[in-house]
């Protein structure tokens, strides 16, 4: 069984640009969380879909966004990119929303310049 | 909103010996405690998970004990080997909530 893939694994930017991410889940799950990664912060939860839905959101601006497609696939794009951005992203997809276990991709290392 | 403290954030604890991981939540309606490991270059990974209704659940050399009243919960490993060494992070969370972190502790295994 395929594990949780995120594309692209290291990327650089510079500052003002935008990026986005791709998270392909397990097959059969539904939920994909997004979390960002940094050393001083720990995981920092950014926002969950479930079935195309927005059931969660973190406390992060309106700069960073995401999306769920039809086939469970999830994306999340970040607008006008910060030094502060420079971060690992982490996907994770999970069967139900909520209280479950989580199956973590490698992660999206985001370097901006 | 949830909020996980985990001490201590670096911990070295001598090959054979036990490892004490401590964890606080805020929000007493929380009942799904998680405890991820991560390896350099990995994402986390569940090692044990504990819901309300229980105390302690133990895996082989793994345990996780909850208090509820005192809303904390920790993780303990036995007889550690090297490839315990790695990042490891608490979690809380409501049923239908999101699943809020702590900062993580490093574990270095020493020879």
């Amino acid at each position: 069984k395929a594990g949780v893939t995120q594309t692209p694994r290291y990327l650089i930017k510079t500052r003002g640009q935008q990026v986005t991410l791709s998270c392909s889940p397990i097959s059969g799950h539904r939920s994909v969380s997004w979390y960002q990664q940094t050393p001083g912060q720990g995981l920092q939860f950014l926002f969950e879909y479930f079935s195309e839905t927005q059931r969660n959101k973190g406390n992060f601006p309106g700069r960073f966004s995401g999306r769920q497609f039809s086939n469970s696939r999830s994306e999340m794009n970040v607008s006008t990119l910060e030094l502060g951005d420079s971060a690992l992203y982490l996907c994770a997809s999970s069967s139900n929303s909520g209280a479950n276990v989580l199956t973590f991709g490698a992660g999206s290392r985001l370097t901006v310049l | 909103g949830e909020n996980v403290e985990q001490h201590p954030s670096t911990l070295s604890v001598q090959e054979g010996d036990s490892a004490v991981i401590k964890c606080t939540y805020s929000d007493s309606a929380s009942n799904y405690f998680p405890w991820y490991k991560q390896e350099l270059g990995k994402g986390p990974q569940l090692i044990i998970d504990i819901r309300s209704n229980v105390g302690e659940k133990k895996d082989q050399r793994i345990a996780v004990t909850l208090n509820k009243t005192a809303k904390h919960f920790s993780l303990h490993i036995t007889e550690t080997q090297p490839e315990d060494s790695a990042v490891y992070f608490c979690a809380a969370s409501e049923r239908d909530d999101k699943i809020i972190f702590g900062k993580g502790t490093r574990l270095h295994i020493l020879p």
